[in-house]
């Protein structure tokens, strides 16, 4: 089945730098690959996410980068404000309703 | 946009005793919805996928005796936690596809005393 990693565990940046979250993922069958961002006891909300026919997608200040090839993706949050601080997941499905897999997560602290 | 809700957010129950968790989707229909279970700190790992209409598939590793789960409908899904033990406390999230995008029920936190 799928497997998705994830790193870093922990992220840490000053306000106004970028931060970046990598994950890899081992299905090659995966074609959907979105992002969430969960706060404390809240649930997951997706900000952003990319399928497996586009290279780069990018909404305002988050961008998501795929390398098929490699079976890379990747997070990239510009200008980072505190009320960014929020544990982030990857994930990786196959499109149409099959089960998403996360990542470990990643616990991004935005100093300001 | 889409809605998926989960009752109750919150649970404590005696350990032994069970307890059920309902997730609805509000405005659409779901034929899968998907369990998972969120320790402190860590990841959310999928439990077993609900299937309307026939048993649900349930990962490895879970125990599909003790956690129950029914698809009566194309809107309601429900996980029974049976005999639950202070191990089973734990926070409980249900997910539903909609045109390929995963909307996540509010989550049910379940202590076991």
């Amino acid at each position: 089945g799928e497997n998705v990693e994830q790193h870093p565990s922990t992220l840490s940046v000053q306000e106004g730098d970028s931060a970046v979250i990598k994950c890899t993922y081992s299905d090659s069958a995966s074609n959907y690959f979105p992002w969430y961002k969960q706060e404390l006891g809240k649930r997951p909300q997706l900000i952003i996410d990319i399928r497996s026919n586009v290279g780069e997608k990018k909404d305002q200040r988050i961008a998501v980068t795929l390398n098929k090839t490699a079976k890379h993706f990747s997070l990239h949050i510009t200008e980072t404000q505190p009320e960014d601080s929020a544990v982030y997941f990857c994930a990786a499905s196959i499109q149409g309703g099959f089960k998403t897999i996360f990542g470990a997560g990643t616990r991004l602290f935005v100093k300001a | 946009g889409a809605v998926v809700s989960q009752h109750p957010s919150r649970v404590i129950c005696k350990s032994g005793t069970s307890v059920k968790i309902e997730c609805r989707s509000l405005d659409f229909q779901a034929t899968t919805m998907f369990w998972y279970r969120q320790f402190p700190k860590q990841s959310l790992m999928l439990m077993a996928t609900s299937n309307e209409g026939s048993k649900a598939t349930y990962e490895q590793g879970v125990e599909k005796d003790k956690f129950l789960i029914n698809h009566a409908s194309l809107t309601l899904s429900t996980l029974t936690v049976t005999s639950a033990h202070p191990e089973d406390s734990s926070f409980y999230i249900c997910s539903a596809i909609r045109n390929t995008e995963a909307f996540f029920g509010q989550g049910t936190r379940l202590t076991v005393v």
